[in-house]
């Protein structure tokens, strides 16, 4: 167990949606990153927040939006989907946020858009 | 743009044989690389990692190897294990830059 909580496990949701995947980092990391991995390819880093404000940006698209809280928890809301954005979207997160710190990764939230 | 390919998509080994996971990169400017394996239904996990100031960094039954002339790494791992079975994922980041890259992993499979 990696201490990230992602939330739902799975989501199945329709083209032109809007949804909202939930992560809570590991008790004592301060940054949190999203990466979306499609089939059979790498993971494809999203974005990165440190201590609630944004650090790093990847290949985020202008529909997909992200934050982090006071609390450290972090969402990333995927709106008007499309069939191309079903993929596995993990959340990690790193105690120090910089690059030799490792990411403990939570389990992933499987999105399906039809 | 692919800057961190491992060109294998899967690998069988037998048990106690050695296992060696190999990467190559063309981002010049990456100097810190990592070893993630997954489990299905699982999140990656951090295996190993080496900076480019070194060319080899042991960890018990895992060593990873970095070729910086030839932008190349790998992951031996020995002896193997019917546990070591999983996806491998190498990635790689240049500086303080957090935009680590993943390659698209390896699937090892290591038969008792």
């Amino acid at each position: 167990d990696s201490g990230v909580t992602q939330t739902p496990k799975h989501l199945i949701t329709a083209t032109g949606q809007r949804v909202t995947l939930r992560c809570s980092p590991r008790s004592g990391d301060l940054s949190v990153y999203w990466y979306q991995q499609s089939l059979d390819q790498g993971l494809q880093f999203l974005i990165q927040y440190y201590n609630g404000e944004e650090r790093a940006k990847g290949n985020i698209l202008e529909r997909f939006s992200a934050q982090q809280f006071p609390d450290l928890h972090s969402e990333l809301n995927l709106s008007s989907l499309e069939l191309g954005d079903s993929a596995l979207y993990f959340c990690a997160s790193s105690v120090t946020g910089r690059v030799n710190s490792p990411l403990h990764f939570g389990n992933g939230t499987r999105l399906t858009v039809t | 743009d692919q800057q961190v390919k491992q060109n294998s998509p899967s690998l069988s080994v037998q048990e106690g044989r050695i296992s060696i996971l190999n990467c190559d990169y063309t981002n010049s400017m990456f100097d810190y690389f990592l070893w993630y394996k997954k489990y299905p239904a699982e999140g990656p996990t951090f295996l190993i990692s080496i900076s480019s100031i070194k060319d080899k960094n042991e960890d018990g039954r895992f060593t990873v190897f970095l070729n910086k002339s030839a932008k190349h790494l790998s992951l031996h791992i020995v002896p193997s294990q019917p546990g070591d079975s999983a996806v491998y994922f190498c990635a790689a980041s240049e500086g303080n830059n957090n935009d680590m890259r993943f390659g698209a992993g390896t699937r090892l499979t290591v038969k008792p």
